[in-house]
């Protein structure tokens, strides 16, 4: 069956720090991959999205994700975290059909 | 706020009750999502509608479990004969023509005592 596993389930880290979210899905085919986003008290939105191309994608607020086929990742990245980052973060991938998978998310909190 | 909308935001109901959530997607978008979402999880897809007509029905989704899009537009969700396992949160998403982003609404909090 297709998954999506986040390897870290609580992050904690203090302001300016260099964050890494793991995400690793299974389906060999061709996938459409996201990071959504939840602020703390806030809607579900879309963080990036890849579906072709370059594989390192960017997104809002200077978020990145790099692609990487044979590994099935989509690892999330941002170089110097800040305190509004604190959200819970999920990784979510889209196959051929109509379905997406979300994995089971990553509570990121950063210390002011 | 042109939004997805979902009605009510919490729901608190007796085993064996039946109940119904609404969602108003945005108003240009023709798919329509159903998710959801237990403590410490992600959203589990449910179903989902192009228009009016459901294409696609999770495994997990029972006999008890019913969602309808008359006219392409606002949804509803329906759960006869609730159990406490139903206790979660439903999240309504839409997702405009030629686009794969899923706009999500603020979610029923559903609640069997």
């Amino acid at each position: 069956a297709q998954s999506v596993s986040q390897h870290n389930h609580h992050v904690i880290l203090s302001e300016a720090a260099s964050l890494e979210l793991g995400c690793n899905y299974s389906y060999g085919g061709t996938v459409n991959l996201f990071w959504y986003v939840q602020y703390p008290g806030q809607h579900l939105q879309l963080l990036l999205k890849y579906f072709s191309g370059d594989p390192l994608v960017k997104g809002i607020k200077g978020f990145e994700a790099e692609f990487i086929k044979s590994k099935f990742s989509f690892n999330l990245r941002k170089p110097s975290v800040q305190w509004s980052d604190t959200a819970e973060y999920f990784c979510a991938v889209k196959t051929g059909g109509f379905k997406t998978i979300f994995g089971a998310g990553t509570r990121l909190f950063v210390k002011a | 706020d042109t939004g997805v909308s979902q009605n009510p935001r919490h729901k608190i109901t007796k085993r064996g009750q039946n109940v119904t959530f609404r969602c108003d997607p945005i108003s240009e978008h023709n798919r329509l999502y159903w998710y959801r979402q237990t403590l410490g999880q992600g959203p589990e897809f449910l179903t989902y509608f192009q228009n009016e007509a459901q294409l696609e029905k999770s495994r997990l989704l029972s006999d008890r479990f019913s969602a309808e899009r008359p006219k392409g537009s606002f949804s509803t969700l329906e759960i006869q004969r609730t159990e406490q396992g139903d206790s979660a949160m439903y999240l309504c998403a839409s997702t405009g023509a030629g686009s794969a982003e899923q706009y999500f609404g603020p979610g029923t909090r559903l609640t069997v005592t």
